[in-house]
Order: C-alpha cells, then structure tokens, then sequence
C-alpha cells in the first residue's frame, strides 16, 4: 500500500514551456486534490475532484488543468508555464469514512525560469 | 468553513508537554476541528479531530472549550521530530470537501 505517489519529484521548466504533474493513489478514495504551497505559505487549493469523472476549481487554478483519469489517477497541466508557478505541488485524496483523513503525496518541487 | 487563528509560532523544550492553541469563534454547529502537521518539505500529516469532545490518540490529545470556539493541541511529552507547522483547520466532514489550510503555528521543539 503506497498511498499518494506523485511524479516527478522535482521539474525545472522554461516560461511557456508545459508539462503533468502526476499522482496516483491506491487507497480506494473517491475524492482528490491538487495544492500548491509558496515559501512560508499555508497551502492553497488549485483544484480538486469529489469523485471519478468530475473536478472543481479551487481557491487558485488559473493556468492549470486537471484530468481524473480513473478512480486512481489525477493529473494537474500547466500549459504555459510561469515564473509565478514555482512551487511546491501537492496531491492528496480523503478516505471515505467517519474519519475523513486526508492523505498527501511527497510533492513535485517545480521551478519555472 | 470557519476562520482560525493560531499563533505564528511556539518553542518548547524537549520532554515537556507542547500545548497549542487555536481560536475558530465562528465555528458552526455540524464543523469539525482538525489538525495537521507538516515537517519541513513533506506533505501534511493528520494528527487528530474531533465535533466536540476531548479526544486523545497515540498522537496528541485535544481538547475542545464547551463553546467550541477555541481548541488546544497537547503533544504531551514533545520531542526534536516534533518541530513542525501545525495546522488547525475547520470544516464540515463530508465527502469531496476539501481542507482549507492557513499559516498555521511553527513549533520549535529543542533539547
């Protein structure tokens, strides 16, 4: 049991260049979500997913996109990459029980020169 | 979701009890209060929550007033992997409902 994986582990990008960020979870969780978390900064949702098939905007997703790809995967795109979006990303998904624990992934370090 | 407000940060000395405090005076009947904590460069970690017990795990205790407009963390005997951002975050518990993360409290725990 991995829990939440995400790759890459680190990216460094040219402005206007793209790419996907991809996470997976095998923990059976309906819901998933994408963060982001500047230095010194609490974590601020871009977007997320309540279940396979659907995905909402956050507080931040202005150049991203995601995709729920299945029950397991969802990817976050940046199209045109930004110095502003050097970040830390992190992917997580929420059990569906009394507890609802919110589980994250080890984060993609992300650089955009 | 209600608003939080913790202090910026905390020390305490290895072995002693950590008692972090949280104000969410706006806090509506059917919101929880959760509580995370991130070590430098992972993701968060859950440490607790509870509506409007005092609840204690292998983790942490917490203790919630009866007005439920302020909670404390207790990390009763801290130590140096303890030094973290703590989180306390409040929100309903329903599926697909996303945490709401703010600054948090940095805990500085040394020897």
């Amino acid at each position: 049991n991995a829990g939440v994986t995400q790759t890459p582990k680190f990216q460094v990008l040219k402005t206007g260049q793209s790419m996907t960020l991809q996470c997976a979870q095998d923990m059976n969780h309906n819901s998933m979500y994408w963060y982001r978390q500047d230095p010194g900064m609490g974590l601020r949702l871009i977007y997320y997913s309540a279940s396979e098939g659907t995905t909402d905007k956050g507080e931040v997703p202005n150049g991203y996109n995601v995709s729920r790809l299945n029950k397991r995967e969802f990817s976050l795109r940046l199209e045109s990459a930004a110095p502003s979006q050097t970040s830390v990303y992190f992917c997580a998904s929420i059990e569906d029980s009394e507890y609802n624990e919110q589980f994250f992934g080890p984060g993609t370090r992300l650089t955009v020169l | 979701d209600a608003k939080t407000t913790q202090p910026t940060s905390m020390d305490c000395a290895e072995g002693r009890a950590a008692n972090l405090p949280c104000n969410h005076s706006t806090i509506s009947g059917n919101e929880y209060v959760y509580w995370y904590r991130q070590i430098h460069s992972q993701g968060p970690q859950y440490i607790i929550h509870g509506l409007k017990n005092n609840e204690t795990n292998e983790m942490a205790s917490l203790i919630i007033t009866e007005d439920r407009k302020s909670s404390t963390l207790i990390l009763p005997h801290a130590t140096l992997r303890d030094t973290a951002v703590y989180y306390c975050i409040v929100r309903v518990r329903q599926a697909g409902t996303a945490l709401i993360f703010g600054k948090g409290t940095t805990l500085s725990v040394s020897s």
